[in-house]
């Protein structure tokens, strides 16, 4: 099993709708959680961080965290064309010494 | 003005051939990772740093060294074992369990 799991996707949405980001994770005893956009060629940028269980909302965006469910998703509200990008899903693994752990990433398409 | 530097931008390596690639920070963090990204991959994590001195080993650490001297530099060497060199690699820095920040990366091309 991979600590961290995202669907490669491509997912696509057309521009407008709600993009909906999952990411699956091993260590249960993680407690904090990262999403990260990539453009192609170019460094991740934080988008959202969450450390409680719940819904935290930023503009746009809204993180999910259910602990329980070692699970966490990001909610894109009115996808825009310049949304798309590959969205990489971070968990710090806090087993031993902590250190950050990247899934595979999801590429989204907003087709406008 | 505060943040992540890695250098060169390009960087070619002929085969058998030992490079090295530069990070350095000033933003005063503890942590410092260096991360392997292939096209259309997520980030695998090849080694980090939680103090000056120490490192360990991530997950695809075979082929590459590094060095934590500094709390601002965290050089990685790519070595004549890492036979798959060509990839794009990106270093970045944490404090505590808050975001992390990336450099601009470094794409290595083996010619």
């Amino acid at each position: 099993q991979k600590e961290v799991e995202q669907n490669s996707g491509p997912l696509s949405v057309p521009e407008g709708a709600i993009a909906s980001l999952n990411c699956t994770y091993s260590d249960r005893g993680s407690q904090s959680f990262f999403w990260y956009r990539q453009y192609s060629g170019k460094s991740p940028e934080l988008i959202m961080s969450i450390y409680s269980n719940g819904d935290k909302e930023d503009g746009r965006f809204t993180a999910q965290l259910n602990k329980a469910s070692q699970y966490v998703s990001l909610l894109i509200r009115d996808s825009q064309p310049s949304d798309s990008a590959t969205y990489l899903c971070a968990v710090i693994h806090t087993s031993g010494t902590y250190k950050y752990i990247f899934g595979t990433g999801t590429r989204l398409k907003v087709l406008a | 003005d505060g943040g992540i530097t890695q250098s060169p931008k390009y960087l070619f390596r002929k085969e058998g051939q030992n490079v090295t690639l530069s990070c350095e920070q000033n933003l005063n963090h503890d942590a410092m990772y260096w991360y392997r990204q292939d096209p259309g991959q997520g980030l695998r994590l090849i080694y980090y740093s939680q103090i000056v001195n120490d490192f360990q080993k991530g997950d695809i650490a075979e082929g590459y060294s590094v060095s934590r001297e500094k709390k601002e530099s965290f050089p990685l060497t790519v070595t004549s074992a890492q036979k798959n060199p060509t990839a794009f690699y990106l270093c970045a820095t944490s404090e505590g369990e808050t975001e992390a920040f990336f450099g601009q990366g470094t794409r290595l091309t083996v010619v």
